[in-house]
């Protein structure tokens, strides 16, 4: 079963690329999707199958998925990309969707 | 416009039963995957349980499998988790979310707002 280790916070300044990480054995095989929840919101999907962005995301935002971690990346953090963000992938074998724990990002 | 508005939360006692509704509506709801996750107060997000298209196939985390039934209505658009034998720590935001997939799970591209609910004695 897969267990989807993400960092419990990530802190940019302005202007600066975040990397938001997500670790598994093997994920680089898997389809991961990402999301983001801004306080008090319910969350929204940012990156879906691995590397695609859903109509109205912002370009900044991208994502990678090899070997054992799978990457969100966001260019030019801005403020308003203050926000929890989970990764997740479906667990064919056990039939369980899976959440990495979250990662809070703080825009210094 | 995808809307899904969740109901049916509230207060109840350990060991109670209680029932959840989403009423799905913008969307070919009879085509979609289904889940619920909740998240608890100051917590991340947890999968509970997740129905095929036409109700047929469930999927439950192990924390609530046989204690809460997902099943669904695609006549009246609605999806439904029976909650039995409530825990304290069932307590949570309940979401309902909708999956662009027909039959296995594969991500949720759109979220209700949440119902809350509260276990306590």
């Amino acid at each position: 079963s897969y267990v989807l280790t993400q960092p419990p916070s990530v802190s940019v300044a302005p202007g600066q690329p975040a990397k938001i990480t997500c670790g598994a054995n093997g994920i680089g095989s898997q389809t991961v999707h990402w999301y983001q929840q801004k306080a008090g919101e319910a969350p929204g999907v940012v990156i879906y199958s691995n590397e695609n962005r859903p109509s109205g995301i912002s370009e900044r935002f991208s994502a990678s998925n090899a070997g054992n971690t799978a990457t969100l990346t966001i260019s030019r953090v801005e403020a308003g990309d203050e926000a929890d963000y989970y990764c997740q992938l479906w667990d064919r074998n056990l039939g369980h969707v899976v959440f990495g724990g979250g990662t809070k990002l703080t825009v210094l | 416009q995808a809307r899904l508005v969740e109901s049916g939360g509230g207060v109840v006692q350990p060991g109670r039963s209680l029932r959840l509704s989403c009423a799905a509506s913008g969307f070919t709801f009879s085509n979609s995957v289904m889940h619920w996750v909740r998240q608890a107060p100051g917590k991340g997000l947890e999968w509970l349980s997740s129905s095929s298209f036409d109700g047929k196939t469930q999927y439950y985390a192990d924390s609530v499998r046989g204690r809460f039934t997902i099943s669904r209505s695609n006549s009246r658009r609605v999806l439904s988790l029976q909650m039995d034998s409530l825990r304290l720590e069932d307590s949570g935001l309940y979401y309902c979310a909708k999956d662009p997939s027909h039959t296995d799970p594969n991500h949720l591209d759109f979220w209700g707002r949440g119902t809350l609910l509260t276990v306590s004695s």
